[in-house]
C-alpha cells in the first residue's frame, strides 16, 4: 500500500516561532487531509488539500501532487498549537485514507 | 458543523467480553469509517460504510465486525475482547458522493484487562 513519512518526528518551538510541517506520501493521490489531534485525542480539520495552497489564520498548506509531498506551516507558534499533526492521503486507486505517524509539535512558552 | 459523537470517551472491559463501541453524525454522510489508534502506528482502518448495511473491510479487521442499520449510526463490535485490542478507537463520517473530507469523533479509549 501507499507509505506516508511525516517530518519531522518530533518539534520543540518558543512560542512565536514559525515551523513547517512535511509529509511525503509514495503513489499518487487522490486527496489529502491535514488534521491537529489535541492532547484529548480529538482530531479536528486543518485543510483538506489535494493540491495547491491554502490558509486559514496563521496556519497555511501547500500540496504539490506531481512531486507527491505536502506541507503545513504554522506561524507565529502559540502554546495551543501544541499536540500532534497527522497528514493523511487517499490513493488514486482506492476509496481509504491513509496516516503517517504524525509530528508531535510542543510550543513552550 | 458537522457533529460525530461516539457512546463512551472511557471504557473499561474483561477479556473475553462482547463490547459495542457506538457511533453517531448528524450530518447525513453516506460514509462512516473505524480506526484504531497505537503509540507509534498512526490511525489504522479497521471497517468503512458507504450506506446503510454495506460494511468494506479495512486494513485491520481481524478481530472486530461492524453494523449499519441506519444511516446515521455505525456500531463496531468486538465479539471477545482480548487485551491487545486496548486502543483508542475513533469513528468517522464523510460526505460521499466525491466529497471525502473526513470528520472525526472524540474517540472512545478502551481498555481491555
Amino acid at each position: 500500500g501507499i507509505q506516508v513519512e511525516q517530518s519531522p518526528p518530533d518539534l520543540i518551538l518558543q512560542e512565536g516561532a514559525n515551523s513547517t510541517l512535511r509529509c511525503n506520501f509514495s503513489d499518487s493521490v487522490n486527496n489529502l487531509q491535514w488534521f491537529h489531534q489535541n492532547p484529548w485525542g480529538q482530531l479536528i480539520n486543518l485543510f483538506y488539500i489535494p493540491s495547491g495552497t491554502k490558509q486559514n489564520g496563521r496556519l497555511s498548506a501547500t500540496t504539490v501532487a506531481t512531486e507527491r509531498y505536502s506541507l503545513l506551516y504554522i506561524s507565529s507558534s502559540q502554546t495551543t498549537d501544541s499536540g500532534v499533526y497527522f497528514c493523511a492521503v487517499e490513493p488514486g486507486t482506492g476509496n481509504q485514507f491513509y496516516f503517517g505517524t504524525g509530528t508531535s509539535l510542543t510550543v513552550i512558552p | 458543523d458537522v457533529k460525530v459523537t461516539q457512546s463512551s470517551r472511557y471504557l473499561v472491559k474483561r477479556t473475553g467480553e462482547k463490547v459495542f463501541l457506538e457511533c453517531v453524525q448528524d450530518m447525513d454522510h453516506e460514509n462512516m469509517f473505524w480506526y484504531r489508534q497505537d503509540p507509534g502506528l498512526g490511525l489504522r482502518l479497521i471497517y468503512f460504510s458507504y450506506d446503510v448495511k454495506m460494511k468494506e473491510k479495512g486494513d485491520i479487521p481481524e478481530g472486530y465486525s461492524v453494523s449499519r442499520e441506519k444511516k446515521e449510526r455505525f456500531s463496531l463490535i468486538l465479539e471477545s475482547a482480548s487485551t491487545n485490542q486496548t486502543s483508542m478507537y475513533l469513528c468517522a463520517s464523510s460526505l460521499g458522493g466525491g466529497v471525502h473530507e473526513q470528520y472525526f469523533g472524540p474517540g472512545t479509549r478502551l481498555t481491555v484487562t
